[in-house]
Order: C-alpha cells, then structure tokens, then sequence
C-alpha cells in the first residue's frame, strides 16, 4: 500500500487566498484525522472523521477552516481566507478505527501563509 | 500541569550509548503511543502499548500502568536515530494527548 497520500506537500501562498489540502487514507481505513503542528502547539487534532463522517470538530480553529470527506478515499480540508498564523505543518492520519490502534501518518503539508 | 509530560525535552549523547526518554501521564488511558517525527518531518508509529514491555530491534518500550509512566529505550544508539520522539495518551478510540517531544541528538 502507498499509504496516506497528502498534497501539495508544500504550499505558500498570500493573507486572505483560498488553500485546500487534500488526503487520501489507507485503502480500508475507514478513520481519517486532520492535525495541525506549529512549534507553539506542538500536534493538535482539528477533526476527525468516522465512514466519511465527522465524529469530532472541536479542533476547528474557527469558521475559516472546514473539512470535507465525500468519500472513503478523499478528504479535504480548506482555509478560507487564509492568514499568516495558520502556517504551519498539517498531517492526515488515517486507520481501521477499531480501539488501541496505531494511526498512519501521512508525509504532511507544509504550509505558509505569507 | 500538562496531562502528558516527556523527559529530557532534549538530549544529546554519543554514538553507542543506552538513551532512555520518559513520558508521564495525569489521565487514564486506553494505550500509551510512541512516535519517531524524523527532522524531515514525517511521523512514524514506533510503539503501541497497554501493559508490560514491547521490543523492536534496538528499541524497547516500557509501561507502568500503576505509576502511570512509559520509557522508551534505545541500545546501541546510532546517529540515525536522531529525530523527535513522541509520546501520545490514548484516552479514546480517537483522541490522544500528545506529549511536547524529546529531540534527540547523536553525535557520531
């Protein structure tokens, strides 16, 4: 298996433009989880999703940040507008769902937000 | 206090000698996580643990359920095992409380 796919794995791009991440989990996982990481906050869960459903949001920094997941192997998660202090490293995670079980990074997204 | 506490935060040492980082946790926990985060950025699952001892090559990994503390061993250590190592709390079959990181350092 490929493993999680995420991209782009950089992006930069100016206050106020529109940026998407993209994810695709390990085929058969039905658990996907979006975190941030910043040097501040270390790893933080923005959301995560359950058979393409979202179980838990609370990560959600506010309404400029949403995520999609329409499918078993898509999900996205978009910034609009974006701002300076969302830059940071944005990894998906994804695993079978089922307790005690080790969750599959993907490489990440490097983003800044100039 | 933070829920998961690691220590050193960093450390340093010579290629060869036994390394070991410490995790504390305030909660209770379904399972305790290690992590390897290499400085290019990817996150790497080492350890899964729920009670007792887990080895893998020159890793080893220990849990103290009672005292709520886990270890995490390296023999033999090596200038490619430089990286941050993290532990996480599992407190639900989702949620984990990430600890702040040890960067270690070998020096050739």
């Amino acid at each position: 298996d490929a493993g999680v796919i995420q991209s782009p794995r950089h992006e930069v791009t100016e206050m106020g433009q529109e940026v998407t991440l993209r994810c695709k989990p390990i085929s058969g996982h039905n658990s996907l989880f979006w975190y941030r990481q910043t040097m501040m906050r270390g790893l933080e869960l923005l959301i995560y999703f359950n058979n393409n459903v979202p179980i838990d949001d609370s990560g959600m920094p506010e309404d400029r940040f949403s995520a999609k997941m329409p499918n078993a192997s898509f999900s996205t998660l978009k910034i609009q507008p974006s701002e300076p202090r969302d830059s940071a490293v944005y990894f998906c995670a994804s695993n079978r769902g089922v307790s005690r079980e080790t969750q599959y990074f993907g490489p990440g997204t490097r983003l800044l937000v100039l | 206090k933070n829920e998961v506490e690691q220590s050193p935060q960093n450390l340093t040492a010579q290629e060869g000698e036994f390394i070991t980082i410490n995790c504390s946790y305030s909660v209770g926990i379904s399972a305790l996580h290690w992590l390897q985060q290499h400085p290019g950025g990817g996150i790497v699952s080492l350890f899964m643990l729920s009670s007792g001892k887990k080895k893998h090559g020159r890793l080893i990994a220990t849990i103290n359920i009672q005292e709520k503390h886990s270890s995490l061993h390296i023999t033999a250590s090596h200038p490619r095992d430089s990286a941050v190592y993290i532990c996480a709390a599992a407190i639900s079959n989702y949620q984990l409380i990430w600890g702040a990181g040890t960067k270690l350092i070998i020096k050739p």
